[in-house]
């Protein structure tokens, strides 16, 4: 079982501000990705990096970006965060297992609510 | 683009029953499928994975079974428990997108005592 970090697990910030979400996983996993989720809802692929220096952005388009120095640390950045940014975001690593492929991870969740 | 189905969107059952989720996938050229658990404002559980090739996975009281030629995965949940109630969700990697994970919207699970 894969260890990732999430942090903060909630953050309450006006409109304007930049934010940085960290995300760290210990297990040495290549693959890293950023998931957005409102409630009750899908889950969206907004970033994904398959190694260091690899970014890519998702199937959803977001106003976010990310970068990857480290394999272990992904951090998403807003810039200038809005109302429409309120939602969890997930971080995810994947292991790829013997015999039976990539198994995904993930974090605990951070809840973001922008006023 | 790959399509990931899950039927029914809501279920209620009493303790003790065997639970029956469905998950449908539009291309059957997959890589793997996985199940999650997903309680209200966490993250995701993985339960289950299994491979293309394989038939079925079994932990404890889950088990899951893949047909792929048909597009589907049924996870079975044994002697249902109160801790048994959250948001299942199917995802499918496909076979063209090695990374990359396809979610169904999930089945929200309500056991009750």
């Amino acid at each position: 079982e894969a260890d990732i970090y999430q942090t903060p697990r909630y953050l309450v910030i006006g409109t304007g501000k930049k934010i940085t979400l960290e995300c760290s996983q210990t297990m040495g996993h290549d693959k890293m990705y950023w998931y957005q989720q409102d409630p009750g809802m899908e889950l969206h692929l907004i970033h994904y990096s398959y190694g260091v220096n690899s970014t890519e952005k998702g199937d959803l388009s977001s106003e976010s970006t990310v970068s990857r120095i480290r394999t272990e640390h992904f951090p998403l950045t807003l810039e200038s965060a809005r109302p429409s940014h309120t939602s969890q975001y997930l971080c995810a690593s994947s292991e790829l297992r013997p015999g039976q492929g990539l198994e995904q991870f993930f974090g605990p969740g951070t809840r973001l609510t922008v006023l | 683009k790959q399509e990931v189905t899950q039927i029914p969107a809501a279920l209620s059952v009493p303790e003790g029953e065997n639970l029956v989720l469905n998950c449908s996938f539009t291309d059957s050229a997959i890589y793997n499928l996985q199940w999650f658990r997903q309680d209200p404002g966490k993250g995701l559980t993985s339960l289950l994975l299994i491979q293309s090739s394989q038939r079925e996975q079994t932990s404890g009281r889950l088990n899951a079974s893949l047909d792929k030629s048909s597009g589907r995965s049924t996870l079975y949940i044994a002697a249902s428990q109160p801790g048994d109630s959250a948001t299942y969700l199917c995802a499918v990697r496909p076979a063209d997108s090695w990374g990359k994970l396809q979610f169904g919207a999930g089945t929200q699970v309500v056991v009750t005592p």
